[in-house]
């Protein structure tokens, strides 16, 4: 089974251009999350697509961040325009909806290898 | 709201020694915990969780961790170090609350192996 599959791996873009992050989830996984980690800091959460739909997005910093799921497959993630402060590894994860009235909460998130980025 | 709480930015270990990773959470429900492990350029893998069922929990390469409520610990230790351990290792909690999978990570723990 293929993993979770983010592209570009690295990007760097100079203080505001516009950078857009793929992430490709487990084929079947209705779950999509995005999760951020600043240098030195932890891994913070920024949204949640079930399927095509926007479940959660507190975690999205400002506008300039806009995240897609069309179709409820991949996901994108693009940062226009981009800030010095927007700097850091953006993780993309995925998992299955659960059945049989198991928590999800205890469902375990598949990630990708994350999509470091760096604006001068 | 919950939160974790990783003591110990850097760790340092010799080879064959005791591991011990410190994670205490805060949580307003009980919690789920997790346990994942970043190796160099790949993605975060999971060692363990613990879900309410036994506290103490056994992980993958060696790795176990204990639920202490008490604590409000979730200590990760492995009896022997070994070179490939090396890696960065993250606490992680979310609610028992059905439909949320969302994780609250603390800020990692970087595990060196000294030979």
């Amino acid at each position: 089974e293929a993993g979770v599959t983010q592209f570009p791996s690295h990007s760097v873009i100079e203080k505001g251009q516009t950078v857009t992050l793929r992430c490709d989830p487990i084929s079947g996984h209705d779950n999509l999350y995005w999760y951020r980690r600043v240098m030195g800091k932890e891994i913070k959460f920024l949204l949640h697509f079930v399927k095509e739909s926007k479940q959660d997005e507190s975690g999205m910093p400002n506008n300039r961040f806009l995240a897609e799921r069309t179709g409820g497959t991949y996901s994108t993630l693009k940062v226009q325009p981009a800030e010095l402060e927007d700097s850091g590894v953006y993780f993309c994860a995925s998992s299955q909806v659960p059945g049989g009235g198991q928590p999800s909460g205890a469902n375990v998130l598949t990630f990708g290898a994350g999509s470091r980025l760096t604006v001068l | 709201a919950q939160s974790v709480t990783q003591l110990g930015s850097h760790v340092s270990v010799s080879e064959g020694a005791l591991v011990l990773l410190r994670c205490n959470y805060s949580s307003s429900v009980p919690p789920y915990l997790f346990w994942y492990v970043q190796y160099p350029n790949q993605g975060l893998q999971l060692l363990l969780k613990y879900t309410s069922a036994a506290t103490l929990v056994k992980g993958i390469n060696g790795f176990e961790a204990e639920f202490k409520k008490s604590e409000t610990s979730f200590h990760l230790t492995k009896p022997s170090a070994h070179m490939s351990d090396a890696a960065e290792y993250f606490c992680a909690v979310t609610l028992t609350n059905f439909g949320n999978e969302k994780l609250t990570f603390g800020t990692g723990t970087r595990l060196t192996i000294i030979p």
